[in-house]
């Protein structure tokens, strides 16, 4: 079945960096667009950077830009974010989507891993 | 950046109750791209509507989208029980997405 299974959060230091990694299956992983979206303790989701399906046309939400660098293996069917300088602030739980299609809509989400930024 | 705003914050209603959700926009979703999703506790969110008014795959047709430029509803004709969650609607019209702060739909 169609499968995202995120791995690699834990808890890092103010300033420090991580990696994320997403698993993909159970669909033609090098024809889709991928995402990373996140959302805080009891908050509300924020999309965070997006890949094209060749690696190309990275794009990022402003809260990120220069710090966060998503890229994708196709040869391993895996999404990657790195992150460093990381803040308080990017405490969340992090999803890898797939995109749907043409649209910027996520119709296959992962289960989230979870990012603590704390000293 | 586009804004979107989502009222109201929470409906309390019945099941088999109708439920209709709205979300503004701060700007004009260019070619409707506005996406609905619900998520249930402790789960990641499900895809709902797409083009403001497209079903996504095996979503039941007591969802339906509507709206265009920057106002938005989704309805839920009749709601069941595992309809009461947190919705939220995304625009993906231009960069970068936005999501809505939520509604929840709780039990009355």
């Amino acid at each position: 079945q169609v499968q995202l299974v995120e791995s690699g959060g834990g808890v890092v230091q103010p300033g420090g960096s991580l990696r994320l990694s997403c698993a993909a299956s159970g669909f033609r992983f090098n024809i889709f667009g991928m995402h990373w979206v996140r959302q805080s303790p009891g908050k509300g989701l924020e999309w965070v950077a997006y890949v094209r399906y060749d690696g190309g046309n990275e794009k990022y939400a402003d809260s990120v830009k220069g710090r966060f660098t998503i890229s994708r293996d196709n040869s391993k069917n895996t999404l990657f974010l790195q992150m460093s300088g990381l803040r308080a602030e990017d405490t969340a739980v992090y999803y890898c989507a797939k995109k749907f299609d043409n649209d910027d809509v996520f119709d296959v989400w992962g289960q989230g891993t979870m990012v603590t930024v704390s000293s | 950046e586009i804004v979107l705003t989502q009222s109201p914050g929470t409906l309390s209603l019945s099941p088999g109750e109708r439920a209709t959700l709205s979300c503004r926009a701060s700007q004009s979703v260019s070619s409707n791209s506005l996406g609905w999703y619900r998520q249930k506790p402790g789960q990641a969110p499900t895809l709902l509507i797409y083009g403001a008014s497209s079903r996504a795959t095996g979503i039941p047709d007591r969802f339906s989208g509507s709206g265009s430029g920057t106002d938005f509803t989704l309805t839920i004709s009749r709601l069941e029980p595992e309809d009461f969650a947190v919705y939220y609607c995304q625009q993906y019209g231009s960069s970068p997405f936005t999501f809505g702060p939520g509604t929840k739909v709780d039990i009355k």
